[in-house]
């Protein structure tokens, strides 16, 4: 079936650091990918998505490229920030074989920005 | 912005006690979805429903839990016999269209804790 592994956390980086949050995945067909994004006390909320190979997603200085060669749809920002101290989860919801569009996530990573 | 509301944001109930978790989707989605994560683990889905009625269920959603919209706007996830590994966040999600590209929206999560 459908699943998706993303590194585990947390993930610990010093103020305007570079991020990495990897991402892999496996579906048949061509799923839509997506990054969700969850601050404290608040419910999960779309930060970006790619419905096709090599397409990009972006929004907030988030970046992260669907690449069907490597199954692969890694989070990336030049430079955190405390405001982006979050749970980051991955996921992909694709053409059924048979039921409903079922969106698949993964187990999500914590990131812990410090000043 | 519409959003979709979960109430309570906490429960703690007794083991063996009956549970309602209630959610308002956003009022023009058409499909609902619940889904839980229990502490360090993945997002699990549990079940999704249209047109007043399942279309899908996971393992998990075993005989001990049920949805239903009564009134055409809440949607609510029973659980009639509590058990202590039903202890986790509980999220509703709802989306207008069942297409790959098209995002579900969460609700903030209801935590449930069996004791």
């Amino acid at each position: 079936g459908d699943s998706v592994t993303q590194m585990e956390g947390p993930v610990t980086l010093s103020e305007e650091a570079f991020l990495t949050i990897n991402c892999t995945y496996t579906a048949t067909g061509y799923p839509s990918l997506f990054w969700y994004v969850q601050y404290p006390g608040e419910g999960l909320q779309l930060l970006l998505k790619a419905t096709k190979a090599d397409d990009k997603g972006s929004n907030k200085g988030f970046e992260a490229t669907y690449r069907k060669e490597t199954t692969s749809f890694h989070l990336e920002k030049g430079s955190v920030q405390v405001s982006d101290s979050a749970v980051y989860f991955c996921a992909l919801r694709r053409p059924p074989s048979g039921g409903s569009y079922i969106p698949t996530f993964g187990r999500g990573t914590s990131l812990i920005v410090h000043p | 912005e519409p959003e979709v509301t979960q109430t309570p944001s906490h429960q703690v109930t007794q083991m063996g006690q009956e549970v309602i978790l209630r959610c308002v989707p956003i009022s023009n989605h058409l499909y609902f979805y619940w889904y839980r994560q229990i502490l360090g683990q993945k997002v699990e889905f549990l079940v999704s429903f249209y047109n007043n009625e399942i279309s899908e269920k996971s393992e998990i959603f075993d005989d001990q839990f049920s949805v239903e919209r009564p009134d055409g706007s809440n949607f609510t996830l029973k659980i009639r016999s509590t058990k202590l590994e039903d202890s986790a966040m509980y999220f509703c999600a709802s989306t207008r269209r069942e297409q790959t590209n098209t995002e579900a929206f969460f609700g903030q999560g209801t935590r449930l804790t069996v004791v």
